[in-house]
């Protein structure tokens, strides 16, 4: 089962460029969400989504945008990339609040990006 | 002040040892507590869940939550070098706008030999 699956797992960027990371669930999850992990600092929900075209802010918004056109699928953007973003982004999925467990989120592995 | 605060360690014990991780937080709403390992460059994966107050076991591991005191613990006995990562423990309360955890900074535990 490939769970919850991250692309890309590396990259450097340079100030200003922009890119997409990618988070594919197999689940058949309703929820997704974006996490940044940074020392000290523990995991901080950037954007999640309660379902198919609905996203909704989280905690540290600022600088990123996301789409969920499919429901496995939860799109991150980075329009104009800052030395401020490098930072490591967990995915995560889980299913929908009455549902049981739905509290428990699965994880991806990562994606490590560096901003220059 | 952070709504949940971890010692963020490293903790270093040796194989064999009893180990204590602890949280305490802020937020009385708080209901679903659970804690998270994590090894080095992988994602997190869910160790223990409880709900509400009490105690839960599962093999080596036991979960405690004292909702009177904010105060929630994990406790491994006869620790092993394969438990050496960093925990984190994460809790939530039932909002009706998404299962929007709150994560601890994680304590590093490292088990010798």
């Amino acid at each position: 089962n490939a769970g919850v699956t991250q692309t890309p797992k590396f990259r450097v960027l340079k100030t200003g460029q922009s890119m997409t990371l990618l988070c594919a669930q197999d689940m058949n999850h309703e929820y997704m969400y974006w996490y940044r992990q940074d020392p000290g600092m523990g995991l901080r929900l950037i954007h999640y989504s309660v379902g198919e075209g609905t996203t909704a802010k989280g905690e540290v918004p600022d600088g990123y945008n996301v789409s969920r056109l499919k429901k496995q699928n939860f799109l991150l953007g980075l329009e104009s990339a800052a030395p401020s973003q490098t930072s490591v982004y967990f995915c995560a999925s889980s299913y929908s609040e009455g549902v049981a467990g739905a509290n428990v989120l699965t994880f991806g592995a990562g994606s490590r990006l560096t901003v220059l | 002040q952070k709504e949940v605060e971890q010692d963020p360690g490293p903790l270093s014990v040796p194989e064999g040892a009893i180990v204590s991780l602890n949280c305490t937080y802020s937020n009385s709403a708080f209901q679903y507590f659970m804690w998270y390992r994590q090894y080095s460059r992988k994602g997190p994966e869910l160790l223990m869940y409880t709900y509400s107050s009490g105690n839960k076991e599962d093999g080596r591991f036991t979960a405690q939550v004292d909702k009177s005191s904010k105060y929630i613990s994990l406790f491994i006995r006869d620790s092993q070098p394969s438990d050496s990562a960093t925990y984190l423990c994460a809790m939530s309360a039932l909002t009706g706008g998404g299962n929007k955890l709150t994560f601890g900074t994680g304590t590093q535990l490292k088990v010798e030999l």
